[in-house]
């Protein structure tokens, strides 16, 4: 079974704290990405990654960097914390594909609250 | 520019009774893929199915069923005798490819409630 976990369920932070989310797969997936999910908004990408070392911006990175330095792990910085950016944050893998989407896995969430 | 609607914010049903997920699409790409995912209440979205763009036909699984037109640009998802443990959040995603797949573009999510 594919694991994605994600090191925190809760977090509080200060505003201008550096914030560090890290995400872990267990499955040897190409991708990693980490969306923010908000009421009514649905699920929103931040930053994705296909490789070691490599990201592409989402629809939102705004506020957001990524680090991938091992395939297995994909880490979402933020520099300095304010209170919009008070959420849930997910993190998923998928299997890389030129010519076909593969489903993604999802980790349980961290749910930050930047006060 | 790819988006998904889905128009139902919120859908309560009492057990029993069969419920319909809408799930609007666009894009204008010719190759493309939908999805469902499940977020029950601990948080973790669960993978239901995934459709190509080439393949229309309707697909069953258990109490399962979705049904992709793409005439209308539509991929409805029923649940058939709904229970208690079908009350979830529900997200209908499409991914355009484009150089490569792999970038889902979310619906704003459905939840549905199932009273005993």
């Amino acid at each position: 079974d594919v694991k994605v976990t994600q090191s925190s369920r809760y977090l509080v932070k200060r505003t201008g704290e550096k914030v560090f989310l890290e995400c872990v797969q267990d499955m040897d997936h190409e991708n990693m990405f980490w969306y923010r999910q908000d009421p009514g908004l649905g699920l929103r990408l931040i930053y994705f990654s296909y490789d070691v070392k490599m990201k592409e911006k989402g629809d939102i990175p705004e506020g957001y960097s990524v680090s991938r330095e091992k395939k297995e792990r994909f880490s979402l910085i933020l520099e300095s914390a304010s209170t919009n950016q008070t959420s849930m944050y997910l993190c998923a893998s998928s299997l890389f594909g030129l010519a076909i989407s593969y489903e993604q896995y999802f980790g349980p969430g961290t749910r930050l609250t930047v006060t | 520019a790819q988006k998904v609607t889905q128009a139902q914010t919120e859908i309560s049903v009492v057990e029993k009774e069969d419920v319909t997920l809408d799930c609007v699409y666009e894009t204008r790409d010719t190759t493309y893929y939908l999805f469902w995912y499940k977020q029950p209440p601990s948080g973790e979205l669960v993978f239901l199915i995934r459709r190509n763009s080439f393949d229309e036909q309707n697909e069953i699984s258990g109490r399962y069923s979705w049904n992709f037109q793409k005439s209308t640009s539509s991929f409805n998802f029923t649940i058939t005798a709904s229970q208690v443990v079908d009350s979830a959040v529900y997200f209908c995603a499409l991914d355009a490819g484009g150089t490569s797949y792999g970038k889902l573009t979310f619906g704003q999510g459905t939840i549905l409630t199932v009273h005993p």
